[in-house]
């Protein structure tokens, strides 16, 4: 089945720096890719929907220039959580369509990637 | 938007009980989804069922898009069963909308 390679599972870093996260498809390539972060007993909710080659579309009450998305292939796409705070403290997954859209085209998942910022 | 609805939110069952959880939804969808999240995070996908039903070992899932609900049945749960179990559809513009989730957890 299709595997989505998701790195670092897990980063801490301190109050100010940034961090990147990358998402891989290993065995298909990847039109859209969108990234969902998750707070401790919540549900997973929808930041971005990132398709190759084009600008981010980011959901309602994400900061676009705090949350950096970057597709620019078929099997990799990055998010940069860019001068990270506390409150930035999440679990970020990243899934990944091997079509505009997921009809007919199961989601797959990375394993997720826990931020910590101290 | 569209609304997703699961219930029940928590659940708790002896080993080799049978369970079913419920998902709503408010409006059309073109595809529906349920996972599991096991207790580190990752998100292992059960059935992509937009519609009728499926079956896998002791799982199956039914989804009756005409009323706009999908069920997901657990029989003989085992403890690895524990997680939270989320039913995610795909709205109009393609992106994808995850309920609350059920959190499930078997005792031993």
């Amino acid at each position: 089945g299709a595997v989505v390679s998701q790195h670092p599972s897990r980063v801490i870093c301190k109050s100010g720096t940034s961090v990147k996260i990358e998402c891989r498809s290993l065995d298909f390539q990847a039109t859209t890719m969108f990234w969902y972060r998750q707070f401790p007993k919540q549900s997973l909710m929808l930041m971005a929907t990132s398709n190759e080659g084009s600008k981010a579309t980011y959901e309602q009450g994400v900061e676009k220039d705090k949350f950096l998305i970057n597709h620019a292939s078929l099997t990799l796409s990055t998010l940069t959580v860019t001068s990270a705070h506390p409150e930035d403290s999440s679990f970020y997954i990243c899934s990944a369509s091997g079509s505009y859209s997921s009809y007919n085209s199961p989601l797959h998942f990375g394993n997720g990637t826990r931020l910590t910022v101290t | 938007g569209i609304q997703v609805e699961q219930s029940p939110p928590d659940l708790i069952l002896q080993e080799g009980a049978n369970s079913t959880l419920r998902c709503n939804f408010s409006d059309s969808v073109n595809n529906l989804q349920w996972f599991h999240q096991n207790p580190w995070g990752q998100l292992i996908n059960l059935f992509y069922i937009p519609s009728g039903t499926k079956q896998n070992g002791r799982l199956s899932a039914t989804t009756v898009a005409t009323e706009r609900y999908s069920l997901l049945y657990i029989s003989s749960s085992q403890t690895t069963d524990s997680g939270v179990y989320f039913c995610a559809v795909e709205r109009e513009d393609d992106k994808i909308i995850f309920g609350k989730g059920t959190r499930l957890h078997i005792l031993p």
